[in-house]
């Protein structure tokens, strides 16, 4: 079974903070490669996808991608009260294989 | 547009029974998804379709069919509910065109007692 490892947590950032989540897997033929954030609750969301080496920025958020270190992250800058949630990896390669979740919270 | 949509929301069954999910999508998305999330489990995929006409297993399908009616419906069907069904089911359809992004429907709380 190919698999996804997350920190579970919960990480605790100060507001306005830089808030780094980590993934790892273990699917070297994995081409594709997903973030998602999850409110309690509710359903999952997508903030990011990243398919190539280097990094993704779409506003606050930074996707890195490493493939030869098999090693995804999400930075979260000035982090907000609103970012707390559960962010889930994601990683499609021979399937779709999830990682546990990293429980953030940001405090006032 | 709506998105994807899940029916019911809710659902408490006794042993033994049998349901049905309901899924649908209106992104023309060629696959859907359905998976399971349980604490501490992260989601697992239990079923998915490439296709209309094509369904194949993944990580947990034991206890559950699948039919994918038309491009826009997916369900999943629970023949004999047992109490380790209880969960929480989410629907996800993603298009091959977009790096098979996910997009997640709302989901249906499931308890079997």
């Amino acid at each position: 079974q190919k698999e996804v490892e997350q920190n579970s947590g919960p990480l605790s950032v100060p507001e306005g903070a830089i808030a780094s989540l980590n993934c790892t897997y273990s699917d070297r033929g994995s081409q594709s490669f997903f973030w998602y954030r999850q409110y309690s609750g509710k359903s999952p969301e997508l903030i990011m996808s990243i398919y190539s080496n280097g990094d993704k920025e779409d506003g606050r958020f930074t996707a890195q991608l490493n493939k030869a270190s098999q090693y995804v992250s999400l930075l979260i800058r000035d982090s907000q009260p609103s970012d707390s949630a559960t962010y889930l990896c994601a990683v499609h390669g021979q399937n779709f294989v999830f990682g546990p979740g990293t429980r953030l919270s940001v405090l006032p | 547009n709506a998105g994807v949509t899940q029916t019911p929301k809710f659902q408490v069954l006794k042993t033994g029974q049998s349901m049905t999910l309901q899924c649908a999508q209106d992104m023309n998305h060629n696959s859907m998804y359905w998976y399971r999330q349980d604490p501490g489990m992260g989601l697992r995929l239990i079923y998915y379709s490439a296709s209309e006409g094509t369904t194949d297993k993944g990580e947990v399908p034991n206890g559950y069919n699948v039919s994918r009616l038309n491009k826009r419906e997916f369900s999943l069907r629970l023949e004999s509910a047992a109490p380790s069904q209880t969960s929480v089911y989410f629907c996800a359809s993603a298009s091959d065109r977009r790096g098979y992004e996910q997009y997640f429907g709302p989901g249906t709380r499931l308890t079997v007692t």
